[in-house]
């Protein structure tokens, strides 16, 4: 049974688009909900994060909207680059600091 | 400084041999984890330790064996190598309800299997 939900498995948007990647989830005991940026041969490394007492959270170009009563949170891309080509994973835990439950990850690419 | 490191990032061997991955991080975390990243990037835990203590076991065949001499350190044995287990093995530390959330990852382990 997969905890964590993520769609599309893969996105292609052109440079300056919207990227929107999106995941739910089925345990209400998750109370953190962050979203990690892998680049081939590296480590997942945390973007941003989201606890559900927040409905909206941005940082720069990356916003994390957050709907409890639906369990689902989305990440949204601004004027995305093609530096931001990449494999992105939401994830959620019990407590933060505790192990993450990752969703499938979804292959962005960028085109110039 | 790199913050967590695993040694080495790769690892060929034949099956049925015994391999150890080392892992450490120098940010004072008390928890760390093994992660497994199969082929098609799927990210699962397989191990947590708390202040040196397993506190996560997910369903992991008992060929894999963690081991923590100290909060710094988490390494993974794993016996009778099997061609299912060639993935990235990923260490990671964070601190359990603190202030800084974040789980900081290593560069992986490439393990491949033959």
């Amino acid at each position: 049974q997969q905890q964590v939900k993520q769609s599309p498995q893969s996105l292609i948007v052109q440079k300056g688009g919207i990227s929107i990647i999106n995941c739910a989830y089925e345990n209400t005991a998750f109370d953190y909900f962050p979203w990690y940026q892998q680049f081939p041969g590296k480590g997942p490394a945390l973007l941003i994060a989201i606890r559900p007492d927040v409905s909206e959270k941005k940082e720069g170009r990356f916003t994390i909207s957050f709907n409890k009563s639906a369990k689902q949170f989305s990440l949204h891309i601004m004027d995305s680059q093609p530096g931001d080509s990449a494999t992105y994973f939401c994830a959620a835990s019990h407590q933060a600091g505790t192990a993450l439950i990752f969703g499938k990850g979804t292959t962005l690419s960028v085109s110039s | 400084d790199t913050a967590v490191s695993q040694t080495p990032k790769y690892l060929v061997t034949q099956m049925g041999n015994d391999k150890s991955i080392k892992c450490e991080q120098n940010l004072g975390h008390d928890t760390m984890y093994w992660y497994k990243q199969d082929s098609k990037k799927f990210l699962k835990i397989m191990f947590s330790y708390n202040n040196k203590e397993l506190i996560i076991n997910e369903t992991v065949p008992n060929r894999f064996s963690p081991k923590s001499p100290d909060k710094a350190h988490l390494n993974l044995h794993i016996n009778s190598l099997e061609l299912g287990d060639s993935a990235v093995y990923f260490c990671a530390s964070s601190m359990r309800g603190g202030s800084t959330t974040e789980a900081f990852f290593g560069q992986g382990t490439r393990l491949t299997v033959v």
